[in-house]
């Protein structure tokens, strides 16, 4: 049973790009959640996702970030126009359903140069 | 602010010795709690939870403790090996919330 899978591993994107992170969750998960972790301090809640429904944004900035998870395929965390405070691993979490352990992906590195 | 904080950022421990991470937490509304372990370039590894109405629960090597009445929350690793090096988390999360509160870490390091 393969576990939440992400990728790309690492990214750079130069300022003013787009940023395309992509989150597959565990098997038999329909909960997704992304978190934002800048160095040497705890993960930081962005947003919380079922099939085709966004459940909770109250983590995510109010410009330039956006996330879905569409009936087929993986759940997207897109940046627009990204800056170099937006620099940090993101990381994935997929859980079976409200209030469970949550199960962390491998998350992706983003440098913005 | 966090409501979820340590006490300490660094531990050092001797490698076969008892290592104890302590956690301290101010939401009340909180009913479970989880140790996560991260290692350096990979994403938290779930270690053990416990909910609020239990106050000790036990895993392989591990153990956390639930005290409520002052919101303290500790992770105990027996006989600490090289492999238990990483910074680990506690984490809570309230009841009907889907979001897990991460406090900033405590980075463990074992000596030889």
């Amino acid at each position: 049973n393969a576990g939440v899978m992400q990728n790309p591993r690492h990214l750079v994107r130069r300022r003013g790009q787009e940023a395309r992170l992509r989150c597959s969750p565990m098997k038999g998960h329909s909960h997704v959640y992304w978190y934002r972790q800048l160095p040497e301090e705890g993960l930081k809640f962005m947003v919380y996702l079922q099939k085709e429904n966004i459940i909770d944004e109250s983590g995510m900035p109010k410009e330039r970030f956006s996330a879905e998870f569409p009936k087929e395929g993986p759940s997207i965390l897109r940046i627009q126009q990204v800056v170099r405070g937006d620099s940090a691993a993101y990381f994935c979490a997929s859980s079976p359903r409200t209030g469970d352990t949550q199960y962390f992906g491998p998350g992706t590195r983003l440098t913005v140069l | 602010g966090e409501s979820v904080g340590l006490h300490l950022p660094t531990l050092s421990v001797q490698e076969g010795d008892n290592s104890i991470i302590n956690c301290a937490y101010s939401n009340s509304a909180s009913d479970y709690f989880i140790w996560y372990k991260q290692e350096s370039g990979k994403g938290p590894q779930f270690i053990i939870d416990i909910r609020s109405n239990m106050d000790k629960r036990q895993g392989q090597r591990v153990t956390v403790l639930l005290n409520k009445t002052v919101k303290h929350l500790s992770l105990q690793i027996a006989a600490t090996q090289p492999g238990d090096s990483a910074v680990y988390f506690c984490a809570e999360n309230m009841r009907g919330d889907d979001k897990i509160i991460f406090g900033k870490g405590t980075r463990l390091h074992i000596l030889p």
